[in-house]
């Protein structure tokens, strides 16, 4: 079975602090995605990224960044400079092959952001 | 263009009443995906079809049956719900199937279900 932990259950930042949402997941297999989603109040999930398990590349978009490290099983995410408009839940995500073909979410991070 | 649309964006009905949610997307997308959140919930994974067959079902209640006209179209078919069955419903669609280089899921912005 795959699992995806998210151990910070709530984090509340002042506007332009920088936040680091934490995810360790656990799998079996050698080939897997990670995946970040936020899901603002209005309830839609929104794709933020994916990456194969085979590219340990960290990634950054504007104010996101993603560190990605098999060797202890994470997939971080930081937001640099936070905006009112990060305020949100982000779900951390897993997909395996086989039988863990389907998405295991981790149980997402409520993200408060001041102003 | 990545968008998953979902109606009706909010439902009431009773335990006797039929009911059917719709979701649509016109990405060419082969995967498409129901899924149940409570409050405060990660999102539960109940169907998927892919290349309009059912490929996966968890164990989900019969009263929830769901239908893919079309590789655009996937339909749930609510029938004798309990209140319990109150949740956020979500449906989701990916290019590929897991095992694809494509396999990123698009939510829609869901359907607030409350069943009294």
């Amino acid at each position: 079975a795959q699992k995806v932990t998210q151990a910070q259950t709530e984090i509340s930042v002042v506007e332009k602090e920088d936040v680091t949402l934490d995810c360790v997941y656990e799998t079996r297999d050698t080939t897997y995605y990670l995946f970040w989603y936020k899901q603002p109040p209005s309830g839609e999930l929104v794709f933020l990224i994916r990456r194969n398990s085979f590219d340990e590349q960290n990634e950054i978009s504007g104010r996101y960044s993603w560190n990605f490290q098999k060797s202890t099983s994470s997939f971080n995410f930081t937001i640099t400079a936070s905006q009112v408009v990060d305020s949100a839940v982000y779900f951390c995500a897993l997909l395996g092959t086989g039988a863990n073909s389907k998405l295991t979410f981790g149980k997402g991070i409520t993200l408060s952001v001041r102003p | 263009d990545t968008e998953v649309t979902q109606t009706p964006k909010h439902l009431v009905m009773g335990m006797t009443n039929k009911k059917s949610l719709k979701c649509e997307q016109h990405m060419g997308h082969r995967a498409m995906y129901w899924y149940k959140q409570k409050a405060k919930k990660p999102p539960e994974l109940m169907f998927v079809y892919s290349y309009e067959k059912l490929s996966i079902n968890e164990s989900v209640p019969s009263r929830f049956s769901p239908e893919c006209p079309n590789s655009s179209l996937l339909n749930l078919h609510l029938h004798a719900l309990q209140p319990e069955d109150s949740a956020l419903y979500l449906c989701a669609s990916s290019q590929g199937s897991s095992v694809s280089s494509y396999n990123e899921q698009f939510f829609g912005p869901g359907t607030r279900l409350t069943v009294l």
